[in-house]
């Protein structure tokens, strides 16, 4: 079974820039969430998808970031534009139907460097 | 809101038992996990506990609930090189609501 695919897996851009990170779950998954991971601390969730449809977008800076997911499998997550504090890994995870006690799985990352 | 808490590093020598302990706030959670992060990799999820047991072995791995603290630690036995990682306590999901994750415990192993 494949895992969760993400690209690019590095990118480095300049302040006020644009940048785009792809996300392709496992297939069948319902659920797929975003992350960000700062350097020395934990994964904090960004926006999570059931199907199509947004679950939670709380911690989405709204101003500069945005995601979809058209067609309910792919997602893109998009910063525009981009700040020196956005530097930092963003993980794209996906579960079977987002309920209850199931696995998480966690793609590789793209790592962001903004300068 | 939630909030979970993990000590930054632990050192060890090869051989020995390590323990990493977690402290969580949000008493509704209904799962517990513990994941393992290498350098540039994605999270791998290590073993979780349901928040009605209070033990759960797996080979080596041995992880500890007290409930009534909200305290959780995971025990490595026999540690060896290779477990050196960041080790990321998360809590829940209840409902469907995301994992909430501590800021991670680096454990480095001797030889």
């Amino acid at each position: 079974e494949a895992g969760v695919a993400q690209s690019p897996r590095y990118k480095i851009i300049e302040k006020r820039q644009s940048v785009a990170f792809w996300c392709n779950p496992i297939s069948g998954h319902a659920t797929l969430y975003w992350y960000q991971q700062i350097l020395g601390q934990g994964p904090k969730l960004l926006i999570q998808f059931q199907n199509n449809g947004v679950v939670d977008d709380s911690q989405l800076p709204k101003d500069r970031f945005s995601a979809e997911r058209l067609k309910g499998v792919d997602s893109t997550l998009k910063i525009q534009p981009a700040k020196l504090e956005d530097s930092a890994v963003y993980l794209c995870a996906s579960t079977l139907s987002g309920q209850g006690r199931e696995t998480q799985y966690f793609g590789p990352g793209t790592r962001l460097l903004v300068l | 809101g939630e909030d979970v808490e993990q000590s930054l590093f632990l050192s060890v020598r090869e051989g020995d038992s390590s323990v990493i302990n977690c402290t969580y706030t949000d008493s509704s959670s209904t799962y517990l996990y513990w994941y393992k992060q290498e350098p540039g990799a994605g999270l791998q999820l290590l073993t979780y506990i349901f928040s009605n047991m209070d033990m759960k072995q797996d080979q080596r791995l041995t992880v500890l609930l007290n409930k009534k603290d909200k305290h959780l630690s995971l025990r490595i036995a026999d540690t060896q090189t290779g477990d050196s990682a960041i080790y990321f306590c998360a809590e829940g999901p209840t409902g469907r609501r995301a994992l909430t994750f501590g800021s991670g415990t680096r454990l480095q192993v001797q030889p």
